[in-house]
């Protein structure tokens, strides 16, 4: 079956300026993570839907950036007046169940001029 | 800081060597993964180890857990350019519903 799908594969755009970023998951998977990689660096957790649920925010870094899960499947990542050091590859993985093999998107590249 | 720490940050063997990786976490877990990187781009899941499993072989690869010592090693053997890639272990606290990524080790593979 078809995998975790994350689009755009790459976004540049300018300071200020507000992005999205969309990742479908494995259908019927429940569990849904957003994590953040720069550089040459390990994952950094941003967010984690289960269900219905509420999100577990606790790593988004700062009230800039938000993200929801509409209908229980696909995620947005909605990033506001981007700044230069949110230039990062954007990590989305589904699971069956939190905590289990999770499987991961392509990864969006993100540059802020 | 990390529940999950690799060491070596970086390794470079010939091919047809081993290679072993290590990870140390740091509260007690329900299982312990361990994730490969190609090129920056999404992970690859490559095996799941439990709290209650020592040892697990997966091909190439076999990974050793030792809950008491709060540490688990990937060993690749007979390695090939193509294992050249970032290795994460992953970790889920007890009781934590999500997993916690190291910030890896980088695998290099001389032909």
């Amino acid at each position: 079956g078809a995998g975790v799908s994350q689009s755009p594969s790459n976004k540049v755009t300018e300071k200020g300026k507000d992005v999205e970023l969309r990742c479908d998951p494995i259908s019927g998977h429940t569990a849904l993570y957003w994590y953040r990689q720069s550089l040459g660096q390990g994952l950094e957790f941003l967010i984690y839907f289960q269900g219905n649920s509420a999100p577990d925010k606790s790593g988004l870094p700062s009230d800039r950036f938000s993200a929801e899960r509409t209908g229980g499947s696909v995620s947005t990542l909605t990033i506001q007046r981007t700044q230069q050091e949110d230039s990062a590859v954007y990590l989305c993985a589904s699971s069956l169940k939190s905590t289990e093999t999770q499987y991961f998107g392509p990864g969006t590249r993100l540059l802020v001029l | 800081s990390q529940q999950g720490e690799e060491d070596p940050q970086a390794l470079s063997i010939q091919e047809g060597e081993n290679a072993t990786m290590n990870c140390s976490y740091k509260t007690s877990i329900n299982n312990l993964q361990w994730y490969r990187q190609n090129s920056g781009r999404g992970l690859v899941h490559l095996i799941l180890i439990r709290s209650n499993e020592r040892e697990k072989h997966s091909g190439r690869l076999r990974v050793t857990l030792d809950t008491s010592k709060k540490s688990s090693s990937l060993l690749i053997t007979a390695s090939r350019a193509a294992d050249t890639a970032s290795y994460f272990c992953a970790t889920d606290a007890q009781g934590a519903q999500k997993l916690v990524f190291g910030q890896g080790t980088r695998l290099t593979i001389n032909p």
